[in-house]
């Protein structure tokens, strides 16, 4: 069936080094493809997103790249902040006739000072 | 932001007692979710709903019902609780189906069944 995979974690950085968030899917079809963040006590919200292959979605210094051949859409960052601690959670969603979205299972990510 | 309110934000109920949880909404949006959150398990569809009396089952619908008289309300209940069913739930409402756009979500309702 479809479903996504991502490494959980917990991820723990300095501010300022280079994160990488690995994540994989599984899906019939052409899915889109999302990051949402989940910061404490919240909700989730849309991160970035990307549409079809090769699509690169970006926000807040945030980018990943839709990568069909790997089927992938790994999460990067150049230099985080302590204010980017959160979850984050790769999903997929699919032009079924109700568009269910898909989620992996989160990987939470503290950055120290 | 969207307007999504659920309620309650938090409740401690009693096995074997019914529970219903309130998702409201204001952005008119047709389709509307209840998801579950778990360590381990992210996020995962428990019903949604495309319309006014329109819903269906996810993947995770054994022990709940739903019900949707109005647009702007999607109810989930728990018909008897059981301590499986402690977890935070999470409404998302959506305004197309299409599968590029972002679904929205209320902050969560933390529920703990003793």
């Amino acid at each position: 069936g479809d479903s996504v995979t991502q490494m959980e974690g917990p991820v723990t950085l300095s501010e300022e080094a280079f994160l990488t968030i690995n994540c994989t899917y599984t899906a019939t079809g052409y899915p889109s493809l999302f990051w949402y963040v989940q910061y404490p006590g919240e909700g989730l919200q849309l991160l970035l997103k990307a549409t079809k292959a090769d699509d690169k979605g970006s926000n807040k210094g945030f980018e990943a790249t839709y990568r069909k051949e790997t089927t992938s859409f790994h999460l990067e960052k150049g230099s985080v902040q302590v204010s980017d601690s959160a979850v984050y959670f790769c999903a997929l969603s699919l032009r079924t006739s109700y568009d269910k979205v898909i989620f992996g299972p989160g990987t939470s990510l503290s950055v120290i000072p | 932001d969207a307007g999504i309110t659920q309620s309650p934000r938090h409740k401690v109920t009693e096995t074997g007692t019914p529970v219903t949880l309130r998702c409201h909404q204001t952005e008119n949006h047709r389709y509307m979710y209840w998801y579950r959150q778990d360590p381990g398990h992210g996020l995962r569809l428990i019903h949604y709903s495309y319309g006014v009396k329109d819903t269906d089952k996810g993947e995770v619908s054994d022990g709940y019902s739903v019900s949707r008289s109005k647009t702007e309300d999607f109810l989930l209940t728990l018909e008897s609780a059981t301590s499986s069913q402690t977890s935070v739930y999470f409404c998302a409402i959506k305004d197309k189906g299409a599968s590029n756009t972002e679904a929205f979500f209320g902050q969560g309702t933390r529920l703990t069944v003793v």
